[in-house]
């Protein structure tokens, strides 16, 4: 299986922030990464897939680059709701495995 | 889009369950579904998922052998057997539409249902 490991975490930040997740998969992945956004209590949400691809709705903000063993998560100034735990995925090849996240609070 | 997950409860180790996802407001023939599973307190577990066509069913390797994924499209329903059921298979269980047939980006999600394996 690929592990995929995130750093940091957690991450502490404040409103108006730049905040930077690194993901890396143990082995080259292409582009076939996601990020995740979860709020306690809630299901996850889609942000990015295919490593830099904004999913509908998903604010600008957030953008993500990357590709073979090493991703990154940017937020571009970040606000209120964007306290959460991120998670990366790797859907090169199954089992299609998330990282273990990054809790990013104040 | 709306998922909306059934079947979970508490089970004893060793026996069986059958989780059912039943989607709507989509056309459900045209995406692969997913299971991922959370551990109270964890991270995100991908479990199993399924293509348009079910020529593709894929699995953690945690639950090999154990789980079954399977879909109908007469009920827009996806479902996961859950065999020879042990305590680390505790946790919320969410069932996900793929974006595309089977791109594994999981656009869409259920509220989740509580599975907890105990004596």
């Amino acid at each position: 299986d690929v592990q995929m490991t995130q750093s940091p975490s957690p991450l502490s930040a404040s409103i108006g922030d730049r905040v930077t997740i690194a993901c890396r998969p143990t082995q080259s992945i292409g582009s076939f990464l996601n990020w995740y956004q979860q709020k306690p209590g809630k299901a996850p949400k889609l942000l990015i897939y295919a490593a830099s691809t904004l999913h509908s709705g998903v604010p600008s903000r957030f953008s993500g680059s990357g590709s073979g063993n090493d991703f990154t998560l940017t937020i571009n100034g970040l606000e209120p709701e964007d306290f959460a735990t991120y998670f990366c995925q790797q859907t090169y090849i199954a089992p299609f495995t998330f990282g273990p996240g990054t809790k990013v609070d104040i | 889009v709306q998922l909306v997950e059934s079947g979970g409860g508490v089970v004893q180790p060793g026996k069986s369950l059958r989780l059912s996802c039943a989607g709507s407001g989509f056309s459900f023939s045209y995406h692969g579904m997913h299971w991922v599973r959370q551990a109270p307190g964890k991270g995100l577990e991908w479990v199993a998922g399924i293509s348009t066509d079910e020529s593709r069913k894929d699995y953690a390797e945690s639950v090999k052998g154990r789980f079954t994924i399977s879909r109908d499209k007469s009920t827009n329903t996806v479902y996961l057997e859950m065999r020879s059921l042990r305590g680390e298979d505790t946790g919320v269980y969410y069932c996900a539409k793929d974006l595309r047939a089977y791109q594994q980006w999981l656009a869409d999600w259920g509220q989740g249902t509580l599975v907890t394996v105990s004596a």
